[in-house]
């Protein structure tokens, strides 16, 4: 079956390191995305990474996966005001449906 | 290019009243699909459509009907709003069925 795990809510202080996590069961996911949503607003592609891969970074962002155990991690390095917001991961899974979404995590940021 | 536009931004309805939320997209983009957004929910989806000419029920699709107009549009309609409908629709496009989704700013939708 299809789910998507995700704690509901992250705090962290201004200027250091986030780490979302996330869980899901379909061993034949391909791809695996990370999404951003600001408050008021729709949802942002911020990072994906394929299913073949370890790790992939991009600039503060790096993204961890655990095949095995069907881990995905989002780490945001020097986290920042601007960072708070609700943080969805989704997995494209084989064939021609949907992407699966978890329930987001809520990073708020304190100064 | 303006992505996933919906309108209206924002909406009061009375029980029982009817609208339309209008989504378009200019990606040229083959699938559409219907989210709402609640508290401690996360997204659900309420309908897709793969492509032009096709429509598929999501997880939440009681109480809306949808209408793929033409390959840029994808409506969906509310026929006798209930205060559970009360939520905050977000519509999204993709290339693809499986594709990664772009989406819209959303309709913050309230039934009395």
């Amino acid at each position: 079956g299809e789910d998507v795990e995700q704690s509901l809510f992250l705090s962290v202080r201004e200027g250091d390191s986030s780490v979302i996590n996330c869980t899901y069961t379909d061993s034949s996911s391909t791809y695996l995305y990370w999404y951003k949503q600001e408050p008021g607003a729709g949802l942002q592609l911020l990072t994906y990474i394929f299913s073949n891969m370890d790790m992939k970074q991009d600039q503060r962002l790096t993204v961890l996966l655990n095949k095995k155990d069907k881990h995905l991690s989002l780490r945001i390095a020097d986290t920042q005001t601007g960072d708070s917001a609700i943080y969805f991961c989704a997995e494209r899974v084989a064939g021609n449906t949907p992407l699966v979404f978890g329930k987001g995590t809520r990073l708020s940021v304190i100064a | 290019n303006a992505g996933v536009t919906q309108t209206p931004k924002f909406q009061v309805l009375k029980t029982g009243q009817s609208m339309t939320l209008q989504c378009a997209q200019d990606m040229n983009h083959n699938s559409m699909y219907w989210y709402r957004q609640d508290p401690g929910m996360g997204l659900r989806l309420i309908y897709y459509s793969a492509s032009e000419g096709t429509t598929d029920k999501g997880e939440v699709p009681n109480g809306y009907n949808v209408s793929r107009l033409n390959k840029r549009e994808f409506s969906l309609r509310l026929e006798s709003a209930a205060p559970s409908q009360t939520s905050v629709y977000f519509c999204a496009s993709s290339a693809g069925a499986g594709a990664v989704q772009f989406f819209g700013p959303g309709t913050r939708l309230t039934v009395l």
